[in-house]
């Protein structure tokens, strides 16, 4: 069975600073998704980035890129340039290709963007 | 905006009722999908619909049933309630399953919270 696991409970950052946000996940599989949510204080979740593990290239979106390592089944989020809207909390998601009813979740990494 | 509605936001209730959550997927996605988020298990999958067929159950409780009508709304329903079903329950939609391209829309939730 596949797990995520976020070994941060809460970080923070002051504002403009970089921060990283750690993911390690388990896994038999060779395709699969590996996934960043936001979740703010609205309580929605909202997807930030998205990487394929077939894919050697890390996924950039913006201030937010990942560093993908898939022999150390690792996958970190970096925020660059961190806002204060960047408060939330932050679950890494694994995804089987072909499979979305698996989507699993970590537990999640609370950030708080100081000013 | 995500484009996926929930209805209610907030539903008190109390042990032993029953309720129902209601969703509205974006437009043109036929696939729903129902989280629940506690403190305690955190992110989970309960069920997915893809054009009003079940097509997955994850960790969905006997007490807990879901369906989606014509019109591509869903609605879970949740009976004989106990103190640990207070959650938050998410509904998800995307635009078909098996999709290389698949993304999940996230609703902003319905906190239930049984008293």
């Amino acid at each position: 069975a596949q797990t995520v696991t976020q070994s941060q409970p809460e970080m923070s950052v002051q504002e403009a600073e970089t921060v990283t946000l750690s993911c390690t996940y388990d896994t038999s599989e060779n395709n699969y998704y590996l996934f960043w949510y936001k979740q703010p204080p609205s309580r929605q979740m909202i997807l930030v980035i998205r990487q394929e593990a077939y894919k050697q290239q890390n996924a950039t979106e913006n201030r937010f890129s990942v560093n993908f390592q898939k022999a150390a089944k690792s996958f970190s989020l970096k925020i660059s340039d961190s806002q204060l809207g960047d408060t939330a909390m932050y679950f890494c998601a694994f995804m089987k290709i072909w499979n979305t009813d698996k989507l699993i979740f970590g537990t999640g990494t609370r950030l708080q963007v100081f000013p | 905006d995500s484009g996926v509605t929930q209805t209610p936001k907030h539903l008190i209730t109390a042990t032993g009722q029953r309720v129902t959550l209601r969703c509205s997927p974006r437009s043109g996605d036929l696939s729903v999908y129902w989280y629940q988020q506690s403190l305690d298990q955190g992110l989970q999958f309960l069920i997915q619909y893809y054009n009003g067929e079940e097509r997955a159950k994850g960790n969905i409780l006997e007490r807990f049933s879901a369906q989606q009508f014509p019109d591509l709304h869903s609605e879970l329903n949740l009976s004989s309630l106990e103190l640990g079903d207070s959650a938050l329950y998410f509904c998800a939609s995307s635009v078909d399953v098996d999709s290389l391209k698949e993304k999940l829309f996230f609703g902003s939730g319905t906190q239930l919270s049984v008293l």
